[in-house]
Formats: structure tokens, sequence, C-alpha cells
């Protein structure tokens, strides 16, 4: 079936510097893929969608500059945080539509990213 | 807009007890319907979806039948195990690739 690769899993990072998460459809392209962040007990809040070769489009109330979202290839997908502050230390979660014909959305594992 | 309702957590059951996990959505239009499981520190897999009213998703002993005259969409398995305890999450999407529209999950605890 349909993987995506998310990593880090982990990242620690000081208050102030850039954190780059990448996601990887590994044997499908992916077009679209949302990018979801969940605070603990708590529901995933979309916080952006991207396509490959357009600008990605965010949701009320995130920060663009903040959330830099690229859409590289069909293949590859980035969240990069910058300037990171305490306040960003979330579980970023990215997702994949389904191909054409197939069952479901495809979820990445997640990365925990703590700013100290 | 469209949004998704579920019950408040944490659940706690003993197992092989009966899980019914409610889940209630607004929708302009007529969407699909899933139910995610997320268990810990892990990401999302899907565990039923239904696509059109009247339609039950199944898969692991879980159900769920599309309500359209009562916009709902219940988690329903007759016999819990340990092994299910995870965070769910129903939510709905349009269309093939929209976006999926998550209720607030609900946390569910089994104890032998």
């Amino acid at each position: 079936g349909a993987v995506v690769s998310q990593h880090p899993s982990r990242v620690i990072c000081k208050s102030g510097t850039s954190v780059k998460i990448e996601c990887r459809s590994l044997d499908f392209q992916a077009t679209t893929m949302f990018w979801y962040r969940q605070f603990p007990k708590q529901s995933l809040m979309l916080m952006a969608t991207s396509n490959e070769g357009s600008k990605a489009t965010y949701e009320q109330g995130v920060e663009k500059d903040k959330f830099l979202i690229n859409h590289a290839s069909l293949t590859l997908s980035t969240l990069t945080v910058t300037s990171a502050h305490p306040e960003d230390s979330s579980f970023y979660i990215c997702s994949a539509p389904p191909e054409q014909g197939l069952y479901g959305y495809t979820f990445g594992s997640g990365t925990r990213l703590t700013v100290v | 807009g469209d949004s998704v309702t579920q019950m408040e957590g944490p659940v706690t059951l003993s197992e092989e007890a009966f899980l019914t996990i409610n889940c209630t959505y607004t929708a302009t239009g007529y969407p699909s319907l899933f139910w995610y499981v997320q268990y810990p520190g892990e990401g999302l897999q899907l565990l039923l979806k239904a696509t059109k009213a009247d339609d039950k998703g199944s898969n692991k002993g879980f159900e769920a039948t599309y309500r359209k005259e009562t916009t709902s969409f219940h988690l329903e398995k007759g016999s819990v195990q340990v092994s299910d305890s995870a965070v769910y999450f129903c939510a709905l999407a349009y269309n093939q690739g929209g976006k999926l529209i998550f209720g607030q999950g609900t946390e569910l605890s089994v104890k032998p």
C-alpha cells in the first residue's frame, strides 16, 4: 500500500533556530500533501496544503512566513518551522490524499518537535 | 462550515465490553466519513470509511454506519481488547483527495 515516510520522528531545537520536517511518498506520487499540527490530547488542526509546482495554501490563522511549506517534487514535501519558539512545540503530521481508486489517506508517522 | 463532533473521552472499559464512540457531523454537502485510530506515539491509521448514506464501514471488528438522517457515524465494537486502547478520530472529507476535517478525538482505555 501507499506509504509516506516522515522524518525526523523527534527533534529538539533551541529557540530561534529553524527545523525542517520532510515527508516522502515512497511508492506513489503525491501531488498534494496536507500538513497538520496536533496539540497534546487534542485533534489535528490542518495548517496548510502543499501542491507540487505551486504555492501552498495556508489555513486561516497560520503564519506563512513562520511555517514554510515546499513541495519540491512529486515525492517530497517539506515543512520548515522558522525562528522556532517554545509555543511551536507540537506534533506535526503530514498526509497524502488517496490516489485515484485507492482506499484512504496516508499519514506520516509524525514529528515531535520540542523547542527549548 | 463543516465540522465533526465526537463524544468526550477518556472512555475506560473492561476487556470484552461493548464500545460505542459517538460522532456527529455538520456538512454543507455529502462527504465521505472516516474513522482513524492513533496508537501512542504513532501517526494515524485508517480504521474504516463510508462514502454515502447507509453505507457501513467495518474493519477489525469495528463498524460504523453513515446515517444521513441523524448526521451521525458512530463507531461500535462488540468486544474490545486491551490492544484497542488508542485515540479514535472521526473525520469527513469531500471528493477524492479533499482535506480531512477531524473531530477532537476520543481516547479509549481498555483494562484487562
